[in-house]
């Protein structure tokens, strides 16, 4: 069984500055995804970045950036420059592939609330 | 831009009452997931479409729901005789299904919240 788990309820930034958000995963599959979401208060799960269990750089998306320790199973999110507009809750998720079995599933962590003061 | 859509947005009912959500994908996206989400948790995967095929369902979708993707393309979560627990955003999401599949990204729709009274 896979499991996701995210050890901070709530972040809190300054506008301009970084913020790092914890994940952390277990899975015994050597294949295997790392997804980071946000989802506003609007409700809607959007998409930032994406990480792969054989991929040897970390992952970088614009403003985002997946600073991931294949050996910690550890795959945090790091905002770069924080905006208002980042304030949301951030969801760290995981997809394995076994024994040649599609598992279409995302397993969620419990998600961190981050709040950007200006 | 034609994401994901979901009807209704949001849905308030009685107990007991039958209520149906639908999920149009993103255009040629042959794989479609259902979730649901509860307050302050993370989203929980009820199950998964590849074409018009249902090929995994979770424990959580019991006997009083169900769904279908009849033409591979739209579908539909039905939950007949709501309870109270049934309370709770639903969000599908697809995906192409051309990349390996651990890596085939899930793109959500908006989610219907649902209020059973």
């Amino acid at each position: 069984a896979q499991k996701i788990t995210q050890t901070q309820p709530g972040m809190f930034v300054q506008e301009k500055e970084a913020v790092t958000l914890d994940c952390t995963y277990d899975t015994s599959d050597q294949s295997y995804g790392l997804f980071w979401y946000k989802q506003p208060s609007s409700g809607e799960m959007i998409f930032l970045i994406y990480q792969g269990s054989y991929d040897e750089q970390n992952a970088t998306e614009g403003r985002y950036s997946l600073n991931f320790q294949k050996a910690r199973k550890s795959a945090n999110l790091v905002i770069s420059a924080s905006q208002l507009g980042d304030s949301a809750m951030y969801f760290c998720a995981m997809r394995v592939e076994a024994g040649g079995t599609s598992y279409g599933k995302l397993t969620f962590g419990q998600g961190t609330i981050l709040t950007v003061h200006p | 831009d034609t994401g994901v859509s979901q009807d209704p947005r949001h849905k308030i009912t009685k107990r007991g009452q039958n209520v149906t959500f639908r999920c149009d994908p993103i255009s040629e996206h042959n794989r479609l997931y259902w979730y649901r989400q509860t307050l302050g948790q993370g989203p929980e995967f009820l199950t998964y479409f590849q074409n018009e095929a249902q090929l995994e369902k979770s424990r959580l979708l019991s006997d009083r729901f169900s769904a279908e993707r009849p033409k591979g393309s739209f579908s539909t979560l039905e939950i007949q005789r709501t309870e109270q627990g049934d309370s709770a955003m639903y969000l599908c999401a697809s995906s192409t299904g051309t990349s390996e599949r651990w890596a085939d990204t899930q793109y959500f729709g908006p989610g219907t919240r649902l209020t059973v009274l």
